[in-house]
């Protein structure tokens, strides 16, 4: 069973702080992995992809990938009230799943003013 | 219209009704996706259809039975369901199956209520 998991938070920064969300997954063979920010009663939105080890930078966003580790984060700088919401994290299946996402339950963020 | 649209976004019905969703996308996409959001669980794959053909049955009950006529279009079509089908259905779409598990998407959901 292939699983991602995500820490449900809730996770509480004051506005202007940095946000750090966490993600680690189990499928070795995956190579997509992304970010998708829904806010309460929306749909998830794709903010950040990243494909290769290292860094991926989109505005106040960085997503990390680390994948001996298995892991992969998204940065929220400078955050602001209305960042607050429900990050998930995704990744695709590997070999002939790859199309297949695989969702986390999702983090809660609130930026507090 | 931009992106992906789904009908209706609020959708009550009774366990004996019969009714259908519809999901549609501008995007010039091969791929369309229905997942189902339950709360506090995670996003769940129902169906898969490539180039209208289906290539993912998640093990959905047969209450649910999707439909792709074409690339554009995708529908959902609901029967004598459980009050533990309420939840938020979503539609996605993706360039291809093929684009190495491509970015999905989404429309903005159908709340469904089972009575």
């Amino acid at each position: 069973q292939k699983e991602v998991e995500q820490n449900s938070g809730p996770l509480s920064v004051p506005e202007g702080a940095i946000a750090s969300l966490n993600c680690t997954y189990s499928d070795r063979g995956s190579q997509s992995f992304f970010w998708y920010r829904q806010y309460s009663g929306k749909s998830p939105e794709l903010i950040m992809s990243i494909y290769s080890n290292g860094d991926q930078e989109d505005g106040r966003f960085t997503a990390q990938l680390n994948k001996a580790s298995q892991y992969v984060s998204l940065l929220i700088r400078d955050s602001q009230p209305s960042d607050s919401a429900t990050y998930l994290c995704a990744v695709n299946g590997g070999g002939g799943s790859n199309y297949k996402l695989t969702f986390g339950k999702g983090t809660l963020l609130t930026v507090n003013p | 219209e931009t992106g992906v649209t789904q009908t209706p976004r609020h959708l009550v019905m009774g366990m004996t009704n019969k009714k259908s969703l519809k999901c549609e996308q501008h995007l010039g996409h091969n791929a369309m996706y229905w997942y189902k959001q339950s709360a506090k669980k995670p996003l769940e794959l129902m169906f898969v259809y490539s180039l209208e053909e289906r290539v993912e049955n998640n093990s959905v009950p047969s209450r649910f039975s999707p439909e792709c006529p074409n690339s554009s279009h995708l529908f959902l079509h609901l029967h004598t369901l459980q009050p533990e089908d309420s939840a938020l259905y979503l539609c996605a779409s993706s360039l291809s199956r093929h684009a190495g598990g491509g970015e999905q998407f989404f429309g903005p959901g159908t709340r469904l209520t089972v009575l």
